[in-house]
């Protein structure tokens, strides 16, 4: 059965230093997500991307987070500076229509943890 | 703003026995959908039930289904002959069905399900 996979599973990075989540959707899926869940917290949206581009973003996305599909299968959630308030489980879903109608297949998540 | 609150955070059930968890929330939008998803210990998430706000049926599928009272804002999960294997971290999740919105999910705290032998 198909999955969306992460990489890395778990992440320690210093706080300052960039880091890449890495994700592969679901092959034949067209809508892309990155939520995140600090310890203790609600699964949060930060971001939906559809045909190259950002469609959505949470407050929460700011000028720190990029996202892109460098090469039609990856899909990656790029925070350029790390701060501590970064630490969580950042989840990528995908789905084959808009998430209201579709359903989303989520990843087992990468835990981020900044020093 | 939407908001979805789960009440409970933490149940627990015997095996074969009925289980309900509950998930209220809060919007002025008159149509919308809503979704339980499941995590197990694996931290994967997947859908259990949708349902959709205009419809008035409770969503069923299979051992899993739905009380939907849109009046109170209330969507709740019952789980029928519970199994060891519905041992998961429960979420309930809002989205908006208006145009604007690309469907992301609200999520609520979770409540976490240990079903017991």
């Amino acid at each position: 059965e198909p999955e969306v996979t992460q990489t890395p599973s778990h992440q320690v990075t210093q706080m300052g230093q960039e880091v890449i989540l890495r994700c592969v959707p679901i092959s034949n899926h067209l809508y892309f997500y990155w939520y995140r869940q600090i310890l203790g917290q609600k699964v949060e949206f930060l971001v939906s991307f559809y045909n190259n581009e950002i469609s959505e973003k949470s407050e929460i996305f700011d000028d720190q987070f990029s996202v892109e599909r460098p090469d039609g299968s990856n899909f990656t959630l790029k925070i350029r500076s790390t701060k501590l308030e970064d630490s969580a489980m950042y989840f990528c879903a995908s789905s084959e229509r808009q998430g209201r109608s579709g359903e989303l297949f989520f990843g087992e998540g990468s835990r981020l943890t900044v020093l | 703003a939407q908001t979805v609150t789960q009440s409970q955070p933490e149940m627990s059930v015997q095996e074969a026995e009925t289980v309900t968890l509950s998930c209220t929330y809060d919007t002025s939008e008159n149509n919308y959908y809503l979704f339980w998803y499941k995590q197990p210990p694996s931290r994967q998430m997947i859908l259990v039930i949708r349902q959709e706000a205009y419809k008035q049926q409770n969503a069923t599928e299979n051992r899993f289904s739905v009380n939907f009272q849109k009046a109170a804002k209330s969507f709740s999960l019952k789980i029928s002959d519970s199994q060891l294997g519905d041992t998961a971290m429960y979420f309930c999740a809002f989205t908006s069905n208006y145009g604007g919105s690309q469907g992301n999910l609200i999520f609520g705290k979770g409540t976490k399900l240990s079903v017991k032998p």
